[in-house]
């Protein structure tokens, strides 16, 4: 079984503030990277699938970056929100669309 | 709307009982999966259905049990067997073709706790 990280477990930032964080994952089995933006209360709303080493994506404020030979993703948000608030899954893809998630990356942006 | 619904938000379970968790889409995708979320831990594959009458156990589907009759539907029944239910459960629907690099749409959840 794959095991993917997400670090930092938890962030809390100040509204405007840019943050990112990261999400790592085996570099031999690697098929496609997901990530998700879980908001409370609400269904996990996917924001970009990534397959090819150096993709960039970008929706907004918010980008992410793929680095498939060191096995690791980077999510940025520029000028945070409140409305940011929410955690952040990533999940590789493990073979017949398996996802292999990561427990989660927990934003707080305050006002 | 196109989209996953779950019910019921809330169930609970007495000591031996089977329960079972429904799973609905409209978003014609061939492909459905049940995840289980627990406190600190990412998502974890119960079960997956790439077709209607086919589905395979993921990583954690001892004592559950599931069926895949309709296109739209994937019910998840939590046997007396799972001696550890309690956690947040998760429907998801793909639409099938494209493995991996699929975008997976998740309904809102459902909570089973153990009375």
């Amino acid at each position: 079984i794959l095991n993917v990280e997400q670090s930092p477990q938890s962030l809390h930032v100040q509204e405007g503030d840019s943050t990112n964080f990261t999400c790592s994952f085996p570099s031999s089995n690697f098929y496609a990277l997901h990530w998700y933006r879980w908001e409370t209360a609400k269904s996990p709303e996917a924001l970009f699938v990534m397959t090819l080493n150096g993709d960039e994506k970008k929706k907004g404020r918010i980008s992410a970056t793929l680095n498939t030979k060191e096995g690791y993703s980077y999510l940025y948000i520029k000028g945070s929100q409140p409305e940011d608030s929410a955690t952040y899954l990533c999940a590789s893809g493990g073979g017949y669309n398996k996802l292999i998630f990561g427990a989660g990356t927990r934003l707080a942006v305050h006002p | 709307d196109g989209g996953i619904t779950q019910s019921p938000k809330y169930l609970f379970r007495k000591e031996g009982q089977n329960v079972t968790l429904s799973c609905e889409q409209n978003l014609n995708h061939d492909a459905m999966y049940w995840y289980r979320q627990d406190p600190g831990q990412g998502l974890r594959l119960i079960y997956y259905s790439q077709i209607v009458n086919d589905f395979q156990k993921g990583d954690i589907a001892e004592g559950y049990s599931v069926s895949r009759e309709k296109k739209e539907s994937f019910p998840l029944t939590v046997t007396s067997a799972q001696k550890n239910p309690t956690a947040f459960y998760l429907c998801a629907s793909s639409i099938g073709g494209r493995r991996y690099q699929e975008t997976q749409y998740f309904g809102p959840g459902t909570r089973l706790l153990v009375l």
